[in-house]
């Protein structure tokens, strides 16, 4: 099945830094979604890109398709950005998501 | 409010009992899943059920078992045959639009714990 690595694992980050985080997948993908989980295991979603640019008032995303990567910037962080970040892929038409491990990110004030 | 709902929040299961987790959506979404996440891990796919009356396995199927008897509806049983079932459970669904697929959108999940 399709590997997906998130990098970073672990970010610590001061109030108003930014931050670019990055997944990287093994074969092509039909859909590409990027989730922040709330310290209560809340799972929202931020993007659905499956190719392009997308942005969201300080967050934006990118996904180069033809290279099998995406990104996802945060802009001058806050403390309610910390949580973990996942990508999750499907490789199918059937939106059978495989998700990365995330990366653990956390601002301090 | 459309969303999903997942019920309970917290589960406790005794050594040997089954239990079921509910999720229930108002999205009018053909498709629904379950996930497992582990403490530090990303999500894993149990099931999952594009259309009424069928589901398929997904990564880690063994131990569970589903049923969708209404668009709405996709149960979730922890049988007494799934040896670790501590985690916590999230259930998600999406549409179709124009052929594409949509994005999945989840509940706010069902923490299990072994008594």
């Amino acid at each position: 099945g399709i590997q997906v690595e998130q990098s970073p694992p672990d970010l610590i980050l001061q109030e108003g830094a930014n931050s670019t985080l990055r997944c990287n997948f093994s074969d092509s993908v039909n859909n590409l979604q990027w989730f922040h989980q709330n310290p209560w295991g809340q799972l929202i979603n931020l993007f659905y890109i499956p190719s392009g640019t997308k942005q969201n008032g300080r967050l934006s995303a990118t996904t180069v398709a033809t290279e099998r990567y995406s990104l996802l910037y945060i802009s001058s962080s806050q403390t309610t950005d910390s949580g973990v970040y996942f990508c999750a892929v499907d490789e199918t038409s059937g939106s059978r998501l495989t998700f990365g491990e995330g990366t653990q990110l956390t601002v301090n004030p | 409010d459309g969303g999903i709902t997942q019920s309970p929040k917290y589960l406790f299961r005794k050594e040997g009992q089954n239990v079921t987790l509910s999720c229930e959506q108002n999205l009018n979404h053909d498709a629904m899943y379950w996930y497992r996440q582990d403490p530090g891990q990303g999500l894993r796919l149990i099931y999952y059920s594009q259309i009424v009356n069928d589901f398929q396995k997904g990564d880690i199927a063994e131990g569970y078992s589903v049923s969708r008897e209404k668009k709405e509806s996709f149960p979730l049983t922890v049988t007494s045959a799934q040896k670790n079932p501590t985690a916590f459970y999230l259930c998600a669904s999406s549409t179709r639009r124009q052929g594409l697929n949509q994005p999945q959108h989840f509940g706010d999940g069902t923490r299990l714990s072994i008594l």
